[in-house]
This record gives structure tokens, C-alpha cells and sequence, in this order.
């Protein structure tokens, strides 16, 4: 079965503190995995997409990477404005649907 | 601006009364979905369309039901909703599942729906 596991589930971090996310996957072929940040009360936005294991993006003080099993998001820095809760999802090959973990939620205190 | 709308974002009900939740993008988008996020579970899919007149079941499609009969237009339908249905729903697009790049989905902000 498709799954998607988040840890930890909550983070609390000083400003200027870098971390790292982590989210473990099993699929039978990876399509593609996701990275969205959700603030309260809104929907998710997106801000990676990773597709095969090496691979890396990043934006401003986040980092994505992916290895067969897992990806981190790599939060360098982090400031106030970074809190939010973080959600990974993946799309298994031969398939359209999307899997979601259940988020990290980070508090970047000043 | 591009944007996914849904209508409307907040709604109280009762057992069995009909409702319908309605979900928009400007856009033109092949894929559209509807998730509920309930604490603790995280979201979970309840239907996706990959283009017109073509829908699939996510993981939670029991008590709900959609139709896709414009590419801009994806409502979500309970016929008779009940407590359990009490939720988050979030709409969501993206350019389709055939081209790997376009796989970035947009969220709408959400319509908390309450069953009593």
C-alpha cells in the first residue's frame, strides 16, 4: 500500500536555527514527489517537485532532496516567517492519485 | 489573477440535506480534485478528474459524489451528508497528470463544513 510518513510532527526551532524535515515514502514507482507549505487556515502552496533520487531543489532558505526511500526539506536559517506546517506527497507511477503525509508543523521563534 | 474558488467556505447543515460545494480555476487546468483534512489524518483525496468527463475515486469517495462536465468547473456533491462528513475540504488544479511537469496542483482556500 501507498503511504507517506512525516516526522517530526512538530518542530520548534530559534531563529537561525537550521533543521531538516523528513518524509519516508513507499510506492510502487515514484511519479513524482511534492512539498507544500500550508499556513492557517488556507490551502497548501506548492513549492517542489522532486522526480528521481539525487535530485535537489531549492528557494531562499529551503532545500528539497530525495533519495529512493525519503526526501528532506532542509530549512537553512530559518526565520518567524517560516512557520507553517510543511506536507510532502508523492504520485506513484501508473497512477493520477496523490498521497499525503501528515505534515510537520514548525515554529520559528525570534 | 489565476486562482481556484470554492464556494462556499464555510457551511452548516444537518443530516441528509443535500448540498453541493463548488469549485472553479481560470486556469485551464485538465486535473482537478477535492481532499478533506481532518486532524491527525492529514489530507486525504475524496475524487480527482483528469479532464473533462473523466473522473476516478481518491482513498475516502464514500458518501460523496462529482461531475466534470466543463474543464473550469469541478462540484462536489453529498447527497444525504452525515456527522462524519463534518470537515475541511480543499480544491485543488494543476495542468495534468501526462505532462510531469505540470504536476504542481493549486489549492483553493477551503470550505469548513459542519454536519449536525
Amino acid at each position: 500500500e501507498d503511504q507517506v510518513t512525516q516526522s517530526p510532527e512538530a518542530l520548534r526551532l530559534q531563529e537561525g536555527e537550521s533543521s531538516s524535515l523528513n518524509c519516508s515514502y513507499t510506492v510502487s514507482g515514484l511519479r513524482g514527489l511534492f512539498w507544500y507549505r500550508q499556513d492557517p487556515g488556507k490551502g497548501p502552496e506548492f513549492l517542489f517537485t522532486l522526480y528521481s533520487a539525487g535530485e535537489e531543489k531549492e528557494k531562499e532558505r529551503l532545500k528539497a532532496t530525495l533519495t529512493k526511500k525519503e526526501s528532506f526539506l532542509h530549512i537553512t536559517a530559518p526565520k518567524p516567517e517560516d512557520s507553517a506546517t510543511y506536507l510532502c506527497a508523492v504520485q506513484a507511477s501508473g497512477t493520477y492519485k496523490y498521497i499525503f503525509g501528515t505534515g510537520t508543523r514548525l515554529k520559528v521563534l525570534a | 489573477e489565476a486562482q481556484v474558488t470554492q464556494n462556499p467556505r464555510y457551511l452548516i447543515t444537518v443530516t441528509g440535506k443535500k448540498l453541493t460545494v463548488t469549485c472553479s480555476q481560470n486556469m485551464n487546468h485538465e486535473y482537478m480534485s477535492w481532499y478533506r483534512q481532518d486532524p491527525g489524518l492529514g489530507l486525504r483525496q475524496i475524487y480527482y478528474s483528469m479532464n473533462v468527463e473523466v473522473t476516478d475515486k481518491g482513498d475516502v469517495p464514500e458518501g460523496y459524489k462529482v461531475s466534470r462536465k466543463e474543464k473550469r468547473n469541478f462540484p462536489l456533491i453529498l447527497e444525504s451528508p452525515s456527522p462524519n462528513q463534518t470537515s475541511l475540504y480543499f480544491c485543488a488544479s494543476s495542468f495534468g497528470g501526462q505532462t510531469r511537469e505540470y504536476n504542481e496542483q493549486f489549492f483553493g482556500p477551503g470550505t469548513r463544513l459542519t454536519v449536525l
